[in-house]
């Protein structure tokens, strides 16, 4: 059965670097999500994106967030200084037309 | 804000047992409904989704949507240990990006 990928599984950084988590969504899939889910907390939205351009953003996702679909199969989110506050678990999720959303494995990031 | 509502629990039920989550939502637009089950450290599976008022059955898993109480619940029969994990709700305008906005979750615990 198809499944959305994501790399790394685990990644530290220091505060203040550039950090970009990798997803591979399902090949047929159309629409694509970042979700983050900090430790405890509930799951998040990031962003939504659709006929590569951003088709929504939550208020989390601000200019230091950002996508990028750079080839057909994978779908990439970079956040350039990374802060403490950051560190979370970050889903990628990816969906066809009006069917529900799959979530990836998880890649949790640790801002030291 | 759109808020989506759980009782964090933990909710304990002995295995064999029934076990009933709720879930009560802010935004009448809600249009999509969903249960995913997340174990600790792992990223959400879904479990159902219900568009339509009424219920939806599959397996020992019964979804129940109710619009005009705002309410979604999930009914899981039979439960057995390897149900104990944390489940959440989350809905979806049917328009847009149809992003999901998540419940906190409740912590389902089955005895033997």
């Amino acid at each position: 059965e198809p499944e959305v990928t994501q790399t790394p599984s685990h990644q530290v950084t220091q505060m203040g670097q550039e950090v970009i988590l990798r997803c591979v969504p399902i090949s047929n899939h159309l629409y694509f999500y970042w979700y983050r889910q900090i430790l405890g907390q509930k799951v998040e939205f990031l962003v939504s994106f659709y006929n590569n351009e951003i088709s929504e953003k939550s208020e989390i996702f601000d200019d230091q967030f950002s996508v990028e679909r750079p080839d057909g199969s994978n779908f990439t989110l970079k956040i350039r200084s990374t802060k403490l506050e950051d560190s979370a678990m970050y889903f990628c999720a990816s969906r066809r037309f009006q069917e529900t959303q799959y979530f990836g494995p998880g890649t949790r990031l640790l801002v030291l | 804000q759109k808020e989506v509502e759980q009782n964090s629990g933990p909710l304990s039920v002995p295995e064999g047992a029934i076990a009933s989550l709720n879930c009560t939502y802010s935004d009448r637009g809600s249009q999509s409904f969903f249960w995913y089950r997340q174990y600790s450290g792992k990223s959400p599976e879904l479990i159902m989704f219900i568009y339509s008022n009424g219920d939806k059955e599959d397996g020992r898993f019964t979804a129940q949507l109710n619009k005009a109480s705002q309410y979604v619940s999930l009914l899981i029969r039979d439960s057995q240990p390897s149900d104990s994990a944390t489940y959440l709700c989350a809905v979806a305008l049917i328009q847009g990006a149809q992003k999901l906005v998540f419940g906190q979750g409740t912590r389902l615990t089955i005895n033997p």
